[in-house]
């Protein structure tokens, strides 16, 4: 079945990087973009960026430019997100979702259909 | 970038009811808005997307409506599994961004 399963939880001192994975499968890996979206504890969901995984081009909400990064491995459908500097506001449940772009006649479709479990990044000294 | 914003922030209800949850985006998305439902602890479900399509599996007590800057999310009849929090959604243009949420709670 068509799912994302991402990384566990991680715990980091302020200042430091963490790298999230998200490894897909029951798909072709390259014909979805992957976007990210993390959720603080209580709080709404925030949009983080987007990545194709066919060309590796990326797009960053402003909030994140210079301090997040969206790569890719094709090799074994896996899609990463790195963020860095962190600070306490950073602690939050990050997610990967799959998403679908597609056109029927004159409509065009766009949503985000699968969506991986979520990682726990928990920001303390 | 776009600013949606969701009413009610929280809705108290009951089984069988007929709730109705609205969105309003700060400019005209088109018909680019999706719906999904959280439930604690999960990731969120792709409910309805292009405003009113349902997407395959949601039952059809579950559908939406609007275009432009005006959307609904409506529930004919709840049933106990979809007390749960609803967020929209805009894929008109990047940043994509999300409404604030509704908490659906039993009365």
């Amino acid at each position: 079945q068509v799912q994302l399963v991402q990384s566990g939880a991680e715990v980091k001192k302020p200042g430091a990087s963490v790298k999230v994975s998200c490894k897909a499968s029951g798909y072709t890996f390259t014909s979805y973009d992957i976007n990210w979206v993390r959720q603080a504890t209580g709080q709404g969901l925030e949009w983080m960026g987007w990545m194709n995984p066919n060309s590796g081009n990326t797009g960053y909400a402003q909030k994140f430019q210079g301090r997040v990064t969206m790569t890719r491995n094709t090799s074994i459908s896996t899609a990463y997100m790195e963020l860095s500097s962190l600070r306490s506001e950073d602690t939050a449940v990050y997610y990967c979702a799959r998403f679908y772009s597609g056109s029927y006649y004159d409509s065009y479709y766009y949503y985000m259909d699968v969506w991986g479990k979520g990682t726990t990044v928990t920001v303390s000294s | 970038d776009i600013q949606l914003t969701q009413s009610p922030s929280f809705l108290s209800a009951s089984v069988g009811d007929r709730v109705t949850i609205t969105c309003r985006a700060s400019q005209g998305i088109s018909s680019y808005l999706a719906w999904y439902q959280q439930k604690p602890g999960k990731a969120p479900k792709l409910l309805i997307y292009a405003a009113s399509t349902l997407q395959s599996g949601v039952p059809s007590r579950f559908s939406g409506s609007g275009s432009g800057t005006e959307f609904t999310l409506t529930i004919s009849s709840l049933q106990p599994e979809d007390f749960a929090t609803y967020y929209c959604q805009q894929l008109n243009s990047y940043p994509i961004t999300f409404g604030q949420g509704t908490r659906l709670e039993i009365k």
